[in-house]
């Protein structure tokens, strides 16, 4: 069984710039959520996404989007960055109707 | 007031200690609640849940809930250093998700 991948692992941007993670799910779970965790906080739910449509938002800004693809995949796009946005953000992957959620190892952004 | 609330530590205990481990909440109306551990660089993972109905013990782990005073609890028996790493506890956020609600989460480290 494979477990949730991110990538890429770390990213630097500069302020104004525009970023897409990258997510594969857990093989057989069909909803994946994205957080973003800034140092010394707990992760801060921003969406989740079943059967590629949005299923539930956090309090996160428009410029925060996201994708879901037929292979349950996922996408994180936030433009216009901000000094705010560096954070590590995480993916978790599970079955729709099932507690619990499977995270992957983070993608760590730097925005400078 | 925040939903959940945890003393971000660190917790610095020997080999063998008992460790406790406590966050706050704010709503009455929860009725589960998880713990999650997260390792230096890496995602978290889910440790443990409960319904808000007496203790639930799973190995050296016990969680613990006292809904009168709105109080969740973390028991770690014989610690060891393999366990240092941060504690994350979560609420879901309602409306029938389970998506986690985090507190901030307390760093744990036990030397040998």
């Amino acid at each position: 069984e494979t477990g949730v991948t991110q990538s890429p692992t770390h990213l630097i941007k500069t302020r104004g710039q525009q970023v897409t993670l990258r997510c594969s799910s857990q093989s057989g779970h069909n909803t994946v959520s994205w957080y973003q965790q800034a140092l010394g906080q707990g992760p801060q739910f921003i969406f989740q996404y079943y059967r590629e449509e949005e299923n539930g938002r956090g309090n996160f800004p428009p410029r925060f989007s996201g994708l879901q693809f037929p292979n349950y995949s996922s996408e994180l796009n936030v433009n216009a960055l901000e000094l705010d946005d560096s954070a590590l953000y995480l993916c978790a992957s599970s079955t729709r109707g099932r507690e619990t959620q499977y995270f992957g190892p983070g993608t760590r952004l730097l925005v400078l | 007031q925040k939903e959940v609330e945890q003393d971000p530590g660190p917790l610095s205990v020997p080999e063998g200690a008992i460790v406790s481990l406590n966050c706050t909440y704010s709503n009455s109306a929860f009725q589960y609640f998880m713990w999650y551990r997260q390792y230096s660089r890496k995602g978290p993972e889910l440790l443990m849940y409960t319904y808000s109905s007496g203790n639930k013990e799973d190995g050296r782990f016990t969680a613990q809930v006292d809904k009168s005073s709105k109080y969740i609890s973390l028991f770690i028996r014989d610690s060891q250093p393999s366990d240092s790493a941060t504690y994350l506890c979560a609420i879901p956020r309602g409306g029938g998700s389970y998506i986690p609600t985090f507190g901030r989460g307390t760093s744990l480290i036990v030397h040998p």
